[in-house]
């Protein structure tokens, strides 16, 4: 069965530092993975989506996100983070029947 | 621009009291969801329509039920709503891809506060 691990509940970090947000999968054949973003009592807002192609993914916000199939990893990165950044973010695989498996999701917490 | 809305953002009901919370797109999207989402715990799937066929996941209790009259819309339906029920629910809908290649566009929620 499809699953998504998220290893970290809670990350903070310095506003202006780099960030790096763990994700891995376990999924059979090959991946439709997604980043989503949560604001407090908001609904989720796509970051970005790897499908195929290139394993390096720019998404909104200065997000981006790489595939890598030996690691089953699919960590989300941005270089300078904003405290606007500060979220819950979920990593997602695409599962069957048109249905996302989501990870537990990690809260960023950003401080200045 | 195309999107998903969701009425009301807040719900209070009674313990018991039956409540409905609406989802509407203009995204013209084949496949509609919703989601339970209880505090710092990812979407818990409860059902989707693809189309007009309805498919509900396994441990979604009885007491859900859902209604898509159109494209457009689609319903939650709690016929009796506890204390545990309190969550967000979330609507989101997609195109038609199979095994998850389309993302998913979620409205903004509806927080239901059960007294």
């Amino acid at each position: 069965a499809q699953s998504v691990t998220q290893p970290d509940i809670h990350i903070t970090v310095s506003e202006g530092a780099s960030l790096e947000l763990r994700c891995n999968y376990s999924y059979g054949a090959t991946p439709y993975l997604f980043w989503y973003v949560q604001s407090p009592g908001q609904g989720l807002q796509l970051l970005l989506k790897y499908f195929s192609g290139d394993t390096l993914v720019q998404g909104i916000k200065g997000f981006e996100a790489e595939f890598k199939r030996s690691q089953s990893s699919f960590n989300l990165r941005k270089p300078s983070v904003h405290w606007s950044d500060a979220a819950e973010y979920f990593c997602a695989v695409g599962a069957g029947g048109n249905k996302l498996v989501f990870g537990a999701g990690t809260i960023l917490r950003v401080k200045s | 621009d195309a999107m998903v809305i969701q009425n009301p953002r807040y719900q209070v009901t009674q313990f018991g009291k039956p409540v409905t919370l609406s989802c509407s797109q203009t995204l013209n999207h084949n496949v509609m969801y919703w989601y339970q989402q209880k505090s710092s715990q990812a979407p818990k799937l409860l059902f989707h329509y693809y189309d007009k066929d309805f498919n509900n996941e396994a441990d979604t209790p009885d007491n859900f039920q859902s209604r898509r009259p159109n494209t457009s819309f689609c319903f939650l339906d709690i016929r009796s709503p506890g204390l545990g029920d309190a969550a967000m629910y979330l609507c989101a809908t997609s195109r038609e891809g199979g095994r998850g290649r389309n993302e998913q566009f979620f409205g903004p929620g509806t927080r239901l506060t059960v007294l």
